[in-house]
């Protein structure tokens, strides 16, 4: 199993430029996550999705999309980056239900935007 | 208003000594869950452990151990003999009940700031 998958692993963007970071798990989670970490801030959650075609906003989510096609993966869109969008993007997921629900996570993109 | 707190920026440790992380939490569910992760100077989150608000018991998992006080709404993490492997941050994150329409539950999580832990030879 490979996990967790994210790519790029760094992005530099101009302002108003817009890309899509790519997220692909292979345990067969219902549930996926995308997170942004900041300096002094922990991990913030941006949009979820708890199955294919189902998706909700998090905490931050201003800015990004997502779509869940299929299982296996979940891409964040950024729509017209921004400075403010410089981060350490994390994706996660893990089975819904059940106890414990531990997250799984990405090795994070890291998106500069200038 | 913070649903997870850890009021320890920075924390120093001597080599084979023991140190507590502290982390203190708000929710008005009964069912939730804490965990602790890791996050070495490479940038991966790494799981450490988990504690269910049902749990008699304070989890452990090798040099790492829960001290959970469900009063008082804490979740300290306790790590026993330290190592300079252990340098890191470390974040505390909740998970409250959730479920969508369907009924089915999953784990969005809300983190701490973090503590950066530094263990010195």
């Amino acid at each position: 199993n490979a996990g967790v998958t994210q790519t790029p692993k760094f992005q530099v963007l101009k302002t108003g430029q817009s890309m899509t970071l790519q997220c692909a798990q292979d345990m067969n989670h219902e549930y996926m996550s995308w997170y942004r970490q900041d300096p002094g801030m922990g991990l913030r959650l941006i949009h979820y999705s708890v199955g294919a075609g189902i998706t909700d906003q998090g905490e931050v989510p201003n800015g990004y999309n997502v779509s869940r096609s299929t299982t296996e993966d979940f891409p964040l869109r950024l729509l017209s980056a921004a400075p403010s969008q410089t981060s350490v993007y994390f994706c996660a997921s893990s089975y819904a239900g059940g106890r414990y629900n531990e997250q799984f996570f990405g090795p994070g993109t890291r998106l500069t935007v200038l | 208003a913070q649903k997870i707190t850890q009021t320890q920026p920075g924390m120093f440790v001597q080599e084979k000594e023991a140190v507590t992380l502290d982390c203190t939490y708000d929710t008005s569910d009964q069912s939730y869950g804490l965990f602790w992760y890791k996050q070495p100077s490479s940038g991966e989150m790494i799981f450490l452990i988990y504690q269910g608000s049902y749990d008699e018991q304070n989890a452990t998992e090798g040099r790492y151990s829960l001290n959970f006080q469900k009063a008082r709404k804490s979740a300290n993490l306790v790590i026993s003999a330290s190592q300079l492997g252990d340098s890191a941050m470390y974040f505390c994150a909740m998970r409250e009940r959730s479920s969508n329409a369907g009924g089915t539950s999953y784990g969005k999580l809300t983190f701490g700031q973090g503590t950066i832990l530094t263990v010195h030879p």
